[in-house]
Parts: C-alpha cells; structure tokens; sequence
C-alpha cells in the first residue's frame, strides 16, 4: 500500500521560506510516476503547487512559479517544497501525493492524484 | 489559469440522486478526458473517486458516476447516503503540464 507522510516546521516567519518534506512508503519514487503538492487555506479549495517526475523533471502552478521549488531525492525515497517570500496568504494545510501521468514524446500530461498524505498545517505568522 | 467553478454548495435527502457542475474552459476541461473528482470529509485528506472523467477507482462504489458535456464536468452521487455527507473538489489538466481545482462543493445530506 503506497503511504505519503508530510513533515514540516508548523510555523514560519513572514518573508522566510518555508520547507517541507514527503517521505513515501510501499511504492519505489524511482519506478515512475510524477509527485505532486496540493495545499488548502483554511476554509478554502484546493490549490495545485507543482508536481516531479522521478527524473527530477519538475512543473510547476504558473501563479507560483516564481516563489516554488520541487525536488527529489529518490535515495531516501523523498520530494521537497519550498517556498519562498511566505506571507500570511500561504497558511493552508499543505499535502503532498502521487500524481500518475503520460509522456507523448517531450510533452508530459498530468492526470490525477491516486494516493494523498494526511497533510500538514503551516502557519505564516510573526 | 483561474480556477474550474462548482457551485458552493448542494443538498439532498437520503435515497435521492445529486449532481455537482464543474465548469471550466476550452482550454482544461473541454480539451482533455482528465477531469477527476475528489471527495474530503473534515478534517481529512482528499481521496480520490473520479478519474479521466467517469472512471472509478478500486473500492469507490458505484453510486457516484462522473460525465461531461462541452466545458462542464459533472458528478452524480445517487441512492444519497448520509456518510457521502463531504466536500467535492473536481480538478483537470489545463495544458503546458498544469493542473487546475475547482473551488469546492459542500454537500448535505439532509
């Protein structure tokens, strides 16, 4: 049974950048599949962050590109977030999940999210 | 990119059928079969239900169906059991490898 675990600081400054991790479980990152993080302001929807393949291949939401970045360490069968220049507006429970896609030559197409963490609750505040 | 509208909230009485809207664009979900369906009770993690607009996963019943009609995705939920009591999220491929979530559903079970 594939098992995401985020871990993160709970609390972070505003302007610092925050960082977090998704270790997984019963699934091998290096077999495949791209690694997405999704995140939910408190009593709001859902909002996509940015998703890596296992080749370090990452995509990224066009409203937070400039703030995010995704890696991989497929050795310790673990993907990272950070986010930069955090303000009050990025508190949300963030989740990370596996996000199955298809590769038609170099263009990659995202499908779905399969398998969800049970999301981490991170707070911008001085 | 803005976000595929749902409308805030739906409700039905138990036995009955609802229907949740999804409306995006021609550029998401009029373009591409991936819409996908998310269900979220509170204080829980998402979990999947829809995929590439009307598939099930293992172990998701058969009473909620998905379909779609131009621009809007829409799921069904019928034989409306009190635990379907949750929040319904539907998301699509958006082109140039993005994703985009709807805002949400509330659904009451009456």
């Amino acid at each position: 049974q594939v098992q995401l675990h985020e871990s993160g600081p709970g609390l972070v400054k505003p302007s610092e950048t925050l960082s977090l991790s998704c270790s997984v479980s019963g699934y091998s990152i290096s077999n495949g599949y791209c690694w997405g993080w999704i995140r939910q302001p408190p009593g709001k929807g859902l909002e996509w962050i940015g998703s890596i393949e296992q080749s370090g291949s990452v995509y990224y939401n066009p409203s937070l590109k400039s703030r995010v970045t995704i890696s991989v360490d497929t050795s310790r069968n673990q993907f990272s977030l950070k986010l930069s220049s955090v303000t009050a507006a990025d508190t949300a429970v963030y989740y990370c999940a596996r996000n199955p896609h298809s590769r038609n030559g170099v263009q990659t197409t995202l499908h779905y999210f399969d398998y969800w963490g049970q999301g981490t609750l991170l707070t911008v505040s001085s | 990119q803005s976000a595929l509208t749902q409308p805030a909230s739906v409700s039905g009485s138990p036995g009955q059928s609802i229907t949740i809207s999804c409306s995006g664009t021609s550029s998401d979900v009029g373009s591409y079969n991936l819409v996908s369906w998310y269900q979220q009770h509170p204080d829980k993690a998402p979990k999947l239900i829809i995929y590439e607009d009307n598939k099930r996963p293992s172990g998701v019943s058969n009473r909620f169906s998905g379909s779609k009609s131009g621009n809007t995705a829409s799921l069904t939920i019928s034989g409306l059991q009190a635990e379907d009591e949750a929040d319904y999220s539907c998301c699509s491929y958006a082109g140039g490898t993005t994703l985009v979530f709807g805002g949400g559903t509330k659904l009451t079970v009456l």
